[in-house]
């Protein structure tokens, strides 16, 4: 089965980018009409989407943080990436990958999560 | 942009009662793009329902979902000690093309 495990450093300076990968195992990233999404969750408080990518390399990201958030997918290591540049204290949070799935019927869910990585924002 | 609004923020309530979480849109959400997950603590989300009211593969049937344009349902039927958790509602709007999600409910033993 599909399984997302993302990877990255665990503590960013300020004014920093964020760097994060998420590999995909299990199964083939390009297999299937799925997007690829990147979700967080400060501590005690509740989930925001960043964006997602299609496995074409066509993107969508959260109005507000679109000035600051690139995603980009690299087929041949079954990965994608987030960048977040600029970032700050309240950039910190833990950062889950999702698969992003429509079935036959236009139905549109995250159906498989990684486990989560806990990003921190401090000098 | 859709806000949505879950209620209440915490639930109290004893195994084998019945739970039911509502969650509601600032304006009318396709059936087909809402969905509930159930988040316990230091896990990932996991996807209970989507498309309104069709249970994820796995999901026991004493989770159901119902509902249409901006009001929403969770229900389930018979609380398990494993049902205690955070459960958040979710959109996906097509125009911008963009995920929201609720708050969260807290669903904890009294």
């Amino acid at each position: 089965q599909v399984q997302l495990q993302e990877s990255g450093p665990g503590l960013v300076k300020p004014s920093q980018t964020l760097s994060l990968t998420c590999t995909v195992s299990g199964g083939s990233i390009s297999s299937g009409s799925y997007y690829w999404s990147w979700i967080r969750q400060p501590a005690g408080k509740g989930l925001e989407w960043i964006g997602r990518i299609y496995t074409s390399g066509s993107t969508n990201y959260n109005p507000s943080l679109k000035s600051r958030v690139t995603i980009s997918v690299d087929t041949s290591k079954n990965q994608f990436s987030l960048k977040l540049s600029s970032v700050t204290a309240a950039d910190t949070a833990v950062y889950y990958c999702a698969r992003d799935r429509e079935n036959w019927n236009g139905e549109r869910a995250f159906d498989i999560w990684g486990q989560g990585t806990m990003v921190t924002v401090s000098s | 942009e859709i806000v949505l609004t879950q209620s209440p923020g915490t639930l109290s309530l004893s195994p084998g009662e019945r739970a039911t979480l509502s969650c509601r849109a600032s304006q009318s959400v396709s059936s087909s793009y809402l969905a509930w997950y159930q988040q316990k603590p230091g896990q990932a989300p996991r996807l209970l329902i989507y498309g309104a009211s069709s249970r994820a593969t796995g999901i026991p049937d004493r989770f159901s979902g119902s509902g249409s344009g901006t009001d929403f349902t969770l229900t389930i039927s018979r609380l398990e000690p494993e049902d205690f958790a955070v459960y958040y509602c979710q959109q996906y709007g097509s125009s911008p093309r963009l995920y929201t999600f609720g708050q969260g409910t807290k669903l904890e033993i009294k």
